[in-house]
């Protein structure tokens, strides 16, 4: 069974600071990952996604996101935060082989909060 | 623009009503899915489906039921008999494959008294 975990369910930076959120998974077949960011009360968005093509994933507003197996982690990180990263991310995994149902398991979220 | 569609954004029922969702995708996905949202919870999958006319149960399913009668639409009822329905509902749809990602509607905030 395929499983995430985000810690710390709020992270406070100051703009122009290092933004690192933690996603660590758990899944018994190679995992497909992706970050979402939710503004409130809209839908998620994507953010980036992993997919086995290259473990450094760059994705949109200046994400990145790096895969590695060894820790199960596909950490979240932007090199200076701006006000307009203030949201929620959610960290999920996708597992299963090519005609089995899918499943995607979410993260509980982090809420990023950016400080003037 | 091909997108995902919820209407409407905000629902008010009285407790003991049923109360339909609409979720409308121009997409061409075939999976389609309803997901919980609850403070502090993440999402939680209700329902989804694969094709037109098949659904299954997701972690969550009791008390909430669907219908897929056309692959643009994946409507959902939340019956009298789901203890603790408010909460914000999210449609999603994607193709099968499984790294495919999720494309999400904007939301209905369901609230009931």
């Amino acid at each position: 069974a395929q499983s995430v975990t985000q810690l710390g369910s709020h992270v406070s930076v100051s703009e122009g600071a290092l933004v690192l959120l933690r996603c660590n998974y758990s899944s018994s077949v190679p995992p497909y990952l992706f970050w979402y960011v939710q503004y409130p009360n809209q839908g998620l968005q994507l953010l980036l996604k992993y997919t086995s093509a290259a473990t450094l994933v760059k994705g949109i507003n200046g994400f990145e996101a790096e895969f590695k197996k060894s820790e199960t982690s596909f950490h979240l990180t932007k090199p200076s935060a701006h006000m307009s990263d203030a949201a929620e991310y959610f960290c999920a995994v996708s597992e299963g082989s090519s005609g089995s149902a899918r499943q995607l398991t979410f993260g509980s979220g982090t809420q990023l909060t950016v400080l003037p | 623009d091909g997108g995902i569609t919820q209407s409407p954004k905000y629902l008010f029922r009285k407790e003991g009503q049923n109360v339909t969702l609409s979720c409308e995708q121009n997409l061409n996905h075939d999976a389609m899915y309803w997901y919980r949202q609850d403070p502090g919870q993440g999402l939680r999958l209700i329902y989804y489906s694969q094709i037109v006319n098949d659904f299954q149960k997701g972690d969550i399913a009791e008390g909430y039921s669907v219908s897929r009668e056309k692959k643009e639409s994946f409507p959902l009822t939340v019956t009298s008999a789901q203890k603790n329905p408010t909460a914000f509902y999210l449609c999603a749809s994607s193709a099968r494959d499984h790294n495919s990602p999720l494309h999400f509607g904007n939301g209905t905030r369901l609230t009931v008294t």
